[in-house]
């Protein structure tokens, strides 16, 4: 059972437009959401997280928006730079105490290719 | 500074050795995390130590043995792997405060691809 899922497997911008990354998750009792960057054969790089008490969060050209109802929550880059080509992973987990709030479960990726 | 480092960057190794992993971190973090990634997949959690104690482990084979000598130190201690253990091995940690209610951002080193032949 997938709990974070991320439907797009592949999305291609044009450099300056925006980018839009989308995630959803099941389980309602996931309460904070991180975006990860990955490079090939690299370790994944922290974005942008939120938790569940926003409905959004922005560091410089990426912004997180968080819909509790739908269950959704999407990355926007603007400007999309080249250098932004990567895979983007959603994570998310619980904060309530147990085992569980240590365990993060990603969502497949999504590849975003920036073209020139 | 949000910088975990690990060592080697690759490994090569046979099925009958023995070879460490090595994790560190110098950002006072009290959680320590082992994964495994396979190509064009997500990371999969193997292990979690909190305050230098395993706290979690996800059913791992014998064959992998996690030890935490530090709180900054994590090592995973390889031996018997087999060809499909080969993957890209991910180390991270997180702040974990005290009380374990806080939201906690995991942070990743650059990992370790194995190859196990």
């Amino acid at each position: 059972d997938q709990q974070v899922k991320q439907n797009s497997p592949s999305l291609s911008v044009q450099e300056g437009r925006i980018s839009i990354l989308n995630c959803d998750y099941t389980n309602s009792m996931f309460d904070y959401f991180l975006w990860y960057k990955k490079y090939p054969a690299e370790g994944p790089t922290f974005l942008i997280s939120i938790s569940s008490i926003k409905d959004k969060n922005e560091d410089g050209r990426f912004t997180v928006f968080l819909n509790k109802s739908a269950k959704h929550l999407s990355l926007h880059i603007v400007p999309s730079q080249p250098g932004d080509s990567a895979v983007y992973f959603c994570a998310a987990s619980g904060t309530t105490y147990g085992g569980s709030n240590y365990k993060l479960t990603f969502g497949k990726g999504t590849l975003l290719t920036v073209n020139p | 500074d949000t910088e975990v480092t690990q060592t080697p960057k690759h490994l090569v190794m046979g099925m009958t050795n023995k070879k460490s992993l090595k994790c560190e971190q110098h950002m006072g973090h009290r959680a320590m995390y082992w994964y495994k990634q396979k190509a064009k997949k997500p990371p999969e959690l193997m292990f979690v130590y909190s305050y230098e104690k395993l706290s979690i482990n996800e059913s791992v084979p014998s064959r992998f043995s996690p030890e935490c000598p530090n709180s900054s130190l994590l090592n995973l201690h390889l031996h018997a792997l087999q060809p499909e253990d080969s993957a890209l091995y991910l180390c991270a940690s997180s702040q974990r405060r005290a009380g374990a209610f806080a939201a906690d951002t995991q942070y990743f080193g650059p990992g370790t691809r194995l190859t196990v032949l």
